[in-house]
């Protein structure tokens, strides 16, 4: 079945680090791929998406690049902030599903001033 | 109000209570979804309505009853839940449940039984 792997957090940083995120996902068909975040204390926001293979989904400095060669979907930023800090989930949905979400569990991140 | 809303945030509840939770969506949807969040453990759908129908009941047990009564609102009914039924749940709403409709969801309501 489908699924998505991400690694285990706590990722701790120092501001303006650079940050990598690594997620993988195993699916039939041409997933559409989501990275969402998850504030303290709120429910999950869409951060970025891509929808086929090579496309680069991009908002608030993160990137994420679909691909498909390595079945991949790892987050970045080039610098990262205090308000960064929140739970980042990977997440993957296709055609025959119906479009329901199945996310990874989640990599919390930890930035300090 | 924009977006989506989800009450109460905190619950306390004896595992003899019947208790309800609400979740309001102002965006137009069509489709809204219940998940459950435990700690360490990836998100986990437990229905999905569709036009108001049910369209995904996955291996709930019957302590949770969901109801749809209209596209914006969406209830969960709770009755002789288990300690281990304490997490996050979030209320979730989509344009529909094609390929590439992102969600948005509500806050959570912080589930606690004892």
């Amino acid at each position: 079945g489908n699924s998505v792997t991400q690694m285990e957090g706590p990722v701790t940083l120092s501001e303006e680090a650079f940050l990598t995120i690594n997620c993988t996902y195993t699916a039939t068909g041409y997933p559409s791929l989501f990275w969402y975040v998850q504030y303290p204390g709120e429910g999950l926001q869409l951060l970025l998406k891509a929808t086929k293979a090579d496309d680069k989904g991009s908002n608030k400095g993160f990137e994420a690049t679909y691909r498909k060669e390595t079945t991949s979907f790892h987050l970045e930023k080039g610098s990262v902030q205090v308000s960064d800090s929140a739970v980042y989930f990977c997440a993957l949905t296709t055609y025959n599903q119906g479009g329901k979400l199945i996310f990874g569990q989640g990599t919390e991140l930890s930035v300090k001033p | 109000e924009t977006g989506v809303t989800q009450t109460p945030r905190h619950l306390v509840m004896g595992m003899t209570n019947k208790k309800s939770l609400k979740c309001e969506q102002h965006l137009g949807h069509n489709a809204m979804y219940w998940y459950k969040q435990s700690a360490k453990k990836p998100l986990e759908l437990m229905f999905v309505y569709s036009l108001e129908e049910r369209v995904e009941n996955n291996s709930v047990p019957s302590r949770f009853s969901p109801e749809c009564p209209n596209s914006s609102h969406l209830f969960l009914h709770l009755h002789t839940l288990q300690p281990e039924d304490s997490a996050l749940y979030l209320c979730a709403s989509s344009q529909g449940t094609g390929e590439v409709s992102p969600l948005h969801f509500g806050n959570g309501t912080r589930l606690t039984v004892t």
